[in-house]
């Protein structure tokens, strides 16, 4: 069965600062890997997925993620944080194939200070 | 672009009630999906249904809960007889499957139920 670690519950970061949110999965083979992001009370928006291919990929609001296939690590980076990014960030994994369930990370929430 | 549409968006029932949310998946989509998110913590996964059936369920997903596609477009969760315990977002997904169709997962915006 696949799960995803998310090691920071918290994590405070200045404007204008750049971010890297951590993201471990574990999974027999290559995964699908997602990252969504939750306001409060909100819904979840994807901002990006890796299926194969370039190890970056880019994602919305400026976003991006490395696939580390040896480290099974799959990292969110943004060079310059803003204030709304501010919210709940959360990782998640599923089979090759899209049609099972995804498995979601316990989630990091992002305060931004100015 | 597509989106999966939930209503309603926040639902409050008493405690025993029966409670139906309800979803209109992406129309081409063949995998349904519920999940559940009590506040503050993880989105967990219910159910998945294809092709008129539950395909996989979670330990959560116990005879209270039941799933059903009604027609050819809606896609609804009903909870018989709503616990305290019940409370949480609930996010309906979609998915066309298939590896080189797949695309993503689409998430609703998810109906908030409050039991009290």
């Amino acid at each position: 069965a696949q799960s995803v670690t998310q090691p920071d519950i918290h994590i405070t970061v200045s404007e204008g600062a750049s971010l890297e949110l951590r993201c471990n999965y574990s999974y027999g083979a290559t995964p699908y890997l997602f990252w969504y992001v939750q306001s409060p009370g909100q819904g979840l928006q994807l901002l990006l997925k890796y299926f194969s291919g370039d190890t970056l990929v880019q994602g919305i609001k400026g976003f991006e993620a490395e696939f580390k296939r040896s480290q099974s690590s799959f990292n969110l980076r943004k060079p310059s944080v803003h204030w709304s990014d501010a919210a709940e960030y959360f990782c998640a994994v599923a089979p090759w194939g899209g049609y099972q369930k995804v498995t979601f990370g316990i989630g990091t929430k992002l305060q931004v200070i100015p | 672009e597509p989106e999966v549409t939930q209503t309603p968006s926040h639902q409050v029932t008493q405690m025993g009630q029966e409670v139906i949310l309800r979803c209109v998946p992406i129309s081409n989509h063949l995998y349904f999906y519920w999940y559940r998110q009590i506040l503050g913590q993880k989105v967990e996964f219910l159910v998945s249904f294809y092709n008129n059936e539950i395909s996989e369920k979670s330990e959560i997903f116990d005879d209270q809960f039941s799933v059903e596609r009604p027609d050819g477009s809606n896609f609804t969760l009903k909870i018989r007889s709503t616990k305290l315990e019940d409370s949480a977002m609930y996010f309906c997904a979609s998915s066309s499957g298939g590896a080189s169709t797949f695309y993503g997962y689409t998430f609703g915006s998810g109906t908030r139920l409050t039991v009290v």
